[in-house]
């Protein structure tokens, strides 16, 4: 079956740090892959995705590509906030609207 | 526009006992979805709606959880009898069905069963 498998955490960093946090895939076929954060006390908010290989996926700083031969989508930003502190999932679905399959989530959390 | 809204926001029990969560989608969107999120993990899909139709609901636990989605907007997820297991956050989502992948989620009903 489908399965997303996440780099283990908790990640801590300082503000301006570079973050990479790695994302990979199983799935038949060509899903659709998502990254969601999730702020404390709060629900889950799309942060970006991509519906193809080779696809860039952008939104408030952060990217992901859609590498279908590695089948990876690891999430990136060049220089984090303390704001940025929250859990990130990594998440792939087989065609719209059917169901989104989560990795276990990784917290990040930045110190000023 | 208003987001999905779930009620209520924390719910305490005791084992045995039956409860209920209630979700309202976003305005227009006919794809509904229940997820369980345990602590720790993410979430796993419990039931989607297409409409009035539940067309996905193989991780859903027959014997004890129970779900509707009467005209096709609100929906309840009923949990009968709750078991310790079940302690847990229950998220409800919305989409339009054929337009975009993007699911929009609510946030959530913590459930904590003693």
């Amino acid at each position: 079956g489908d399965s997303v498998t996440q780099m283990e955490g908790p990640v801590t960093l300082s503000e301006e740090a570079f973050l990479t946090i790695n994302c990979t895939y199983t799935a038949t076929g060509y899903p659709s892959l998502f990254w969601y954060v999730q702020y404390p006390g709060e629900g889950l908010q799309l942060l970006l995705k991509a519906t193809k290989a080779d696809d860039k996926g952008s939104n408030k700083g952060f990217e992901a590509t859609y590498r279908k031969e590695t089948t990876s989508f690891h999430l990136e930003k060049g220089s984090v906030q303390v704001s940025d502190s929250a859990v990130y999932f990594c998440a792939l679905s087989r065609q719209s609207g059917s169901r989104l399959t989560f990795g276990e989530g990784t917290q990040l959390t930045v110190n000023p | 526009e208003a987001g999905v809204v779930q009620s209520p926001r924390y719910k305490i029990i005791e084992k045995k006992q039956p409860v209920a969560f209630w979700c309202n989608p976003i305005s227009g969107h006919n794809t509904l979805y229940w997820y369980l999120q345990n602590l720790g993990q993410g979430p796993e899909l419990l039931i989607r709606y297409e409409n009035e139709e539940a067309v996905d609901d193989s991780q859903l636990p027959k014997d004890r959880f129970s779900a509707e989605r009467l005209k096709g907007v609100d929906s309840t997820l009923k949990i009968q009898p709750a078991e310790l297991g079940d302690s847990a956050v229950y998220l409800c989502a919305s989409s339009v069905a054929g337009a975009t992948d993007t699911q929009y989620f609510g946030p959530g009903t913590r459930l904590t069963v003693l």
